[in-house]
């Protein structure tokens, strides 16, 4: 079965740094995989997505993701953090499960934005 | 941009009582989605929905938790009996097909069980 790891609980950086969230997945074979960003009050919005192909993915808001099949990693990454990038972020992989896929989701990193 | 709405935002409940939890997702889509995220843990998959029937169901779907379509537009769970560890952020989605890939999540209802 598949899994999902986000090592960091809670990151803290500055307005204006840059930043990169990790996520490790387990998965015998070719993984989609995705990034959720969750803002206070909203639902999991997508961010970006990988399902083959480039392994650098862009997506909304500046936000990019590499993945990496030798490290089992999909890391997400921002050059300037903004303070409304203050959020909880969500890595998903998701596998083919009989007719559907079925996610699993990592426990998320709660971002936090100095000024 | 089209939403998929879920009220309540907050429900507190006793112990042993009934909930509902309702959805309305968007309008064209055809396959509907319980996810639920106890404080702290992970977003977990409950069950998926599809032409009045469920589809998939994860083991914490077991025989207290039920889906419906009651009309065209919402799609609820219902909790029959609730326990302390059901309080949760609860979360619908629906897309237009199956699979992941077009997924849209509501912004949830935090379910507090006391």
């Amino acid at each position: 079965a598949q899994s999902v790891t986000q090592p960091d609980i809670h990151i803290t950086v500055s307005e204006g740094a840059s930043l990169e969230l990790r996520c490790n997945y387990s998965y015998g074979a070719t993984p989609y995989l995705f990034w959720y960003v969750q803002s206070p009050g909203q639902g999991l919005q997508l961010l970006l997505k990988y399902f083959s192909g480039d392994t650098l993915v862009q997506g909304i808001k500046g936000f990019e993701a590499e993945f990496k099949r030798s490290q089992s990693s999909f890391n997400l990454r921002k050059p300037s953090v903004h303070w409304s990038d203050a959020a909880e972020y969500f890595c998903a992989v998701g596998a083919r499960s009989g007719g559907s896929y079925i996610p699993t989701f990592g426990r998320g990193t709660s971002l936090i934005v100095h000024p | 941009e089209p939403e998929v709405t879920q009220t309540p935002s907050h429900q507190v409940t006793q112990m042993g009582q009934e909930v509902i939890l309702r959805c309305v997702p968007i309008s064209n889509h055809l396959y509907f989605y319980w996810y639920r995220q106890i404080l702290g843990q992970k977003v977990e998959f409950l069950v998926s929905f599809y032409n009045n029937e469920i589809s998939e169901k994860s083991e914490i779907f077991d025989d207290q938790f039920s889906v419906e379509r009651p009309d065209g537009s919402n799609f609820t769970l219902k909790i029959r009996s609730t326990k302390l560890e059901d309080s949760a952020m609860y979360f619908c989605a629906s897309s237009e097909r199956t699979g992941f890939i077009g997924y849209t999540f509501g912004s949830g209802t935090r379910l507090t069980v006391v």
